[in-house]
């Protein structure tokens, strides 16, 4: 079964630190895009983070820029988010999910087809 | 960065009704546009990518359209379960989502 797990959420102090992983099982991680989304309280979807499959190539929202960064180790298949100065802003459900890759008459289009069930990170003193 | 902007917002809608939910792209992304289903509690969902194809095991009263700055999302007999949270996401640039569409039953 082609599954993600999230797990390294906990309630933090403002100004303190996590660091979420996402392991993945049932598919071949390292020939995937990996992703972090968010969702606070009652709010809509947030797009984080992207990491290439090799790793090489990394992407940033302006909310987790300087802030956030991401990483993985395909030979754990796990992809990591390390979250610094965290504000009560940041409390959220945060999801990892897979780009999956489609090739539509020799056009390649990218979409998130494989979500985790999300870990809560809660930030407050 | 682009911007979408869904509408309505928020939809009441009777088992049965045709619903559609529209996104708008502050520029052209072709058709890097994929549409999700959230429910409450639960990750979301992909339900169409490449603005109108239908992911695998996703049932064919769902349908999408449009490319470059206007897109649809169609239900075309509203079920019970189709309740929920739909989004937008642009795939040309950094993958950000639309606010979301909160489909209730009226």
């Amino acid at each position: 079964e082609v599954q993600l797990v999230e797990s390294g959420g906990n309630l933090v102090q403002p100004g303190g630190s996590l660091r979420l992983s996402c392991v993945a099982s049932g598919f071949t991680f390292s020939n995937y895009n990996m992703n972090w989304v968010r969702q606070a309280p009652e709010k809509g979807l947030d797009w984080l983070s992207s990491v290439s499959y090799s790793g090489t190539t990394i992407y940033y929202a302006d909310s987790a820029k300087g802030r956030f960064t991401i990483s993985r180790d395909n030979a754990k298949n796990s992809v990591y988010l390390q979250m610094n100065s965290l504000r009560a802003e940041d409390t959220a459900v945060y999801y990892c999910a897979r780009s999956e890759r489609f090739n539509i008459r020799g056009q390649i289009y990218y979409s998130m087809d494989v979500w985790g069930k999300g870990t809560t990170v809660t930030v407050s003193s | 960065d682009i911007q979408l902007t869904q509408s309505p917002s928020f939809l009441s809608a009777s088992v049965g009704d045709r619903v559609t939910i529209t996104c708008r792209a502050s520029q052209g992304i072709s058709s890097y546009l994929a549409w999700y289903q959230q429910k409450p509690g639960k990750a979301p969902n992909l339900l169409i990518y490449a603005a109108s194809t239908l992911q695998t095991g996703v049932p064919s009263r769902f349908s999408g359209s449009g490319s470059e700055t206007e897109f649809t999302l169609t239900i075309s007999s509203l079920q019970p379960e189709d309740f929920a949270t739909y989004y937008c996401q642009q795939l040309n640039s950094y993958p950000h989502f639309g606010q979301g569409t909160r489909l209730e039953s009226k």
